[in-house]
């Protein structure tokens, strides 16, 4: 089955900084790529995602880039705030199907 | 977004009782729902694929006959934990699929005491 991995665990940057999390996946099939913030207590809120299709996808202070042949897809978080301060998961979708594998989790901290 | 609901947000039992899980799509059909399992400070961990009409897929290393699945309707599957111990205590996240992407339900803290 898939296996994603993910790094870092942990991550602290000042505030209006950038941060970046980096994702590999295994399966060759899968081929949907979503991030996830979630809060203390709270369900993951999809914060963007990207097929395989295309490259790269930008969404305001976000960004999500995606390297096929690596097999690797890395979100990027530019002037991060305060709000921004979470846990951040990717996922992947084997076989093109909606079935995630979610990555291990990356605890995201903005200092003032 | 979609909206997917759970219920109930918390419940503590004790060892040895079962307990039912509900997740409902409110605006939108789901053919499939997933039930997922988080510890704290872990990841999301899939345990099943709920079909609506047919019998739930699970994943490796979970069992079947502990938690059942049921997925009744277009809107509604449910997850039930039977004779639950203390180590089945854990965060339980379903997410139903509409056909673009999984809207996640808030979630629902199992406590066995």
């Amino acid at each position: 089955g898939e296996n994603v991995e993910q790094h870092p665990s942990t991550l602290s940057v000042q505030e209006g900084d950038s941060a970046v999390i980096k994702c590999t996946y295994s399966d060759s099939a899968s081929n949907y790529f979503p991030w996830y913030k979630q809060e203390l207590g709270k369900r993951p809120q999809l914060i963007i995602d990207i097929r395989s299709n295309v490259g790269e996808k930008k969404d305001q202070r976000i960004a999500v880039t995606l390297n096929k042949t690596a097999k690797h897809f890395s979100l990027h978080i530019t002037e991060t705030q305060p709000e921004d301060s979470a846990v951040y998961f990717c996922a992947g979708a084997p076989g093109g199907g909606n079935k995630l594998t979610f990555g291990t989790g990356t605890q995201l901290k903005v200092e003032l | 977004g979609a909206v997917v609901s759970q219920h109930p947000s918390r419940v503590i039992c004790k060892s040895g009782t079962s307990v039912k899980i509900e997740c409902r799509s409110l605006d939108f059909q789901a053919t499939t729902m997933f039930w997922y399992r988080q510890f704290p400070k872990q990841s999301l961990m899939l345990m099943a694929t709920s079909n609506e009409g047919s019998k739930a897929t699970y994943e490796q290393g979970v069992e079947k006959d502990k938690f059942l699945i049921n997925h009744a309707s277009l809107t509604l599957s449910t997850l039930t934990v039977t004779s639950a111990h203390p180590e089945d205590s854990s965060f339980y996240i379903c997410s139903a699929d509409s056909g673009v992407e999984q809207f996640f339900g808030p979630g629902t803290r199992l406590t066995v005491l």
